[in-house]
């Protein structure tokens, strides 16, 4: 079965230009996370949707972060302009809504690892 | 204001020897914790859970423990294998249909042989 995939798993870019993250969730599911990991603040939750409707952007720092899941197969984060602080792994989970936590029923993408210079 | 804290970055030990990865929380709503386990590029994987209604949850070599009046949770290995060696995040949330957890900074794991 396929799990969370992402694109790209690597990008390096420069300050001031626009990134865009790609992913698709598992097949079935109708929540869909991104989460930012960084060294100081491990794993951030950014936003999620639910049936492809945003619930929760509190997460995202500023306006030059933008999501978006035009359906149930897709969705992008994007970044623009880009600025070195900005460089950490991205990861998009999934799950199926109302199915519970405790029982780790939240898959995990592999990551894009974005490096701004 | 991190709500899930890990305070120990890395740590070290032997085969065969316990590992113990701790972790303190400040939102007393919290009422289920997980532990994710996460290997170099990959995505974490969920490992155990605890609801705050139990102080202990056994999986194998896996036991999480709780401390609800100290806020804190600890997840035990033992015996530790090489194979363990990964980052562990410790995550929180509220209710287990919740949509957000809340995780931790992370622990890095190093299970020498």
């Amino acid at each position: 079965d396929a799990g969370v995939i992402q694109s790209p798993r690597h990008e390096v870019t420069e300050m001031g230009q626009e990134v865009t993250l790609r992913c698709k969730p598992i097949s079935g599911h109708n929540s869909l996370f991104w989460y930012r990991q960084t060294m100081m603040r491990g794993l951030e939750l950014l936003i999620y949707f639910n049936n492809n409707v945003p619930i929760d952007d509190s997460g995202m720092p500023e306006d030059r972060f933008s999501a978006k899941m035009p359906n149930a197969s897709f969705s992008t984060l994007k970044i623009q302009p880009s600025e070195p602080r900005d460089s950490a792994v991205y990861f998009c989970a999934s799950r199926k809504t109302g199915l519970a936590l405790n029982t780790g029923e939240l898959f995990f993408g592999e990551g894009s690892r974005l490096t701004v210079l | 204001d991190q709500q899930v804290k890990q305070n120990s970055p890395s740590l070290s030990v032997q085969e065969g020897r316990i590992s113990i990865l701790n972790c303190d929380y400040t939102n007393s709503m919290f009422d289920y914790f997980l532990w994710y386990k996460k290997y170099p590029a990959e995505g974490p994987t969920f490992l155990i859970s605890i609801s705050s209604i139990k102080d202990k949850n056994e999986d194998g070599r896996f036991t999480v423990f709780l401390n609800k009046s100290a806020k804190h949770l600890s997840l035990h290995i033992v015996p530790s294998q090489p194979g363990d060696s990964a980052v562990y995040f410790c995550a929180a949330t509220l209710g287990t249909s919740g949509s957000r957890l809340t995780f931790g900074e992370g622990t890095q794991l190093t299970v020498n042989p």
